[in-house]
């Protein structure tokens, strides 16, 4: 059972070059959320959807895209990469809602220069 | 935008209990209380969730008082691999019930 698997493990990117953060998940969850977590820092919600077709901003959602075709498959997109951009991104997902316990990838690093 | 507050770094022993506090005065009322832990350059754990009095399961305890503005995160007889940061999640009724995360407790475990 893979769980969450999110993709490329690390990345560096010029500034204004966009790219898409990938995360994929296996077990059904309808809840799934990105996340970005910078030193020194808690983890700060981009965005979040509840299920296929359904998105919402989170707490930082400038600069950033989501869409939610599948169940499985919730793609973060950056849309003209900015250093305030580097960080680490975790994808989470969970069975039903937030209150449902958190399943998280491996995190995605990213460099922006 | 409400916080939760936890102590930055905490340090213990092989084999002592530690108790790790969270205070959340904006809880929402239908909210649970939910604990992580994280290693470096993994993603955050689940720990233990609970909404009040007292949870435990096979690697910690909860305890939540009655007004449920605060929470303590339990671990029993730590080891050297409870080294880790400790996160508190609650909702917060400010934020149309966003989740809103710690910034985390470094619990450092020493032999």
């Amino acid at each position: 059972n893979a769980g969450v698997t999110q993709t490329p493990k690390f990345q560096v990117l010029k500034t204004g070059q966009s790219m898409t953060l990938q995360c994929a998940q296996d077990m059904n969850h309808e809840y799934m959320s990105w996340y970005r977590q910078d030193p020194g820092m808690g983890l700060r919600l981009i965005h979040y959807s509840v299920g296929a077709g359904i998105t919402d901003q989170g707490e930082v959602p400038n600069g950033y895209n989501v869409s939610r075709s599948t169940t499985e498959d919730f793609p973060l997109r950056l849309l003209s990469a900015a250093p305030s951009q580097t960080s680490v991104y975790f994808c989470a997902s969970s069975l039903l809602d937030r209150a449902s316990p958190l399943h998280f990838g491996n995190g995605t690093r990213l460099t922006v220069t | 935008l409400a916080k939760t507050t936890q102590p930055i770094s905490m340090d213990s022993y092989e084999g002592q209990e530690v108790n790790i506090t969270c205070s959340h005065n904006n809880i929402a009322t239908n909210d649970y209380i939910t604990w992580y832990q994280q290693f470096p350059s993994q993603g955050p754990r689940f720990i233990i969730q609970g909404y009040k009095t007292k949870v435990t399961n096979e690697v910690a305890s909860l305890f939540i008082p009655a007004d449920r503005k605060s929470s303590t995160l339990s671990l029993p007889r730590v080891s050297l691999s409870d080294t880790a940061v400790y996160y508190c999640l609650v909702g917060d009724k400010d934020s149309n019930y966003q989740l809103i995360w710690g910034a985390g407790t470094k619990l450092i475990i020493k032999p």
